[in-house]
């Protein structure tokens, strides 16, 4: 069990149009998903904490308002890439976690969505 | 000063050779720590938690220094498998969920 998708695996799009990525928990309940990014030769970097049914933390630099993220529910949350430039191309990975239930306090990850902005 | 510090190497070791990599990390208030296997364009899979009393998997044993500060992992009879980037990983005091990367050592196992 434990089991996080994202949704697209990668995706090419030219610059100025906005990218949603879909991050699901399939088997479990999240209390809360997390966004990182990753540049080549980089580690993680966390972008943002997002609590189903409230408004999403961001970590300092990220702009909210370019990087839209909705968790509308305990297993979906997505973030949307407005108005996408080159720079943004990069690794774009979600987690989610605890589980719900028993203490769990790992965090499982998604399998990343690669965005190339041309 | 890196909330969480490694040598990004890379560490090119021989096929059953043993291997160590060690960490630090700043914030003394961090509860949990784990190292998290990644390979190349891939998302990191936990390897193992790490607690002060040491604890081993395998042929992977990990140890937290809190005093100091300092996490390891030690890699025993090393396969071409393990070849991957290791992610030295903190999270903070409990209730704040929030994982802190280190920037990864990157390890090539040579046949």
């Amino acid at each position: 069990g434990a089991v996080v998708s994202q949704h697209p695996s990668w995706v090419i799009c030219k610059s100025g149009t906005s990218v949603k990525i879909e991050c699901r928990s399939l088997d479990f309940q999240a209390t809360t998903m997390f966004w990182y990014r990753q540049f080549p030769k980089q580690s993680l970097m966390l972008m943002a904490t997002s609590n189903e049914g409230s408004k999403a933390t961001y970590e300092q630099g990220v702009e909210k308002d370019k990087f839209l993220i909705n968790h509308a529910s305990l297993t979906l949350s997505t973030l949307t890439v407005t108005s996408a430039h080159p720079e943004d191309s990069s690794f774009y990975i979600c987690s989610a976690g605890p589980r719900l239930g028993p203490l769990n306090n790992e965090q499982f990850f998604g399998p990343g969505t690669r965005l190339t902005v041309l | 000063r890196k909330e969480v510090e490694q040598d990004p190497g890379p560490f090119n070791v021989p096929e059953g050779a043993t291997v160590a990599f060690n960490c630090t990390y700043s914030n003394s208030a961090s509860q949990s720590f784990f190292w998290y296997r990644q390979d190349c364009r891939k998302e990191p899979k936990l390897l193992m938690s790490v607690y002060s009393s040491g604890n081993e998997d395998g042929r992977f044993t990990a140890q937290l220094n809190r005093a100091s500060q300092y996490i390891s992992l030690l890699i025993r009879d090393s396969k071409l498998s393990d070849s991957a980037t290791y992610l030295c990983v903190v999270r903070g005091y409990f209730g704040n969920e929030k994982l802190t990367f280190g920037t990864g050592t990157r390890l090539t196992i040579i046949p």
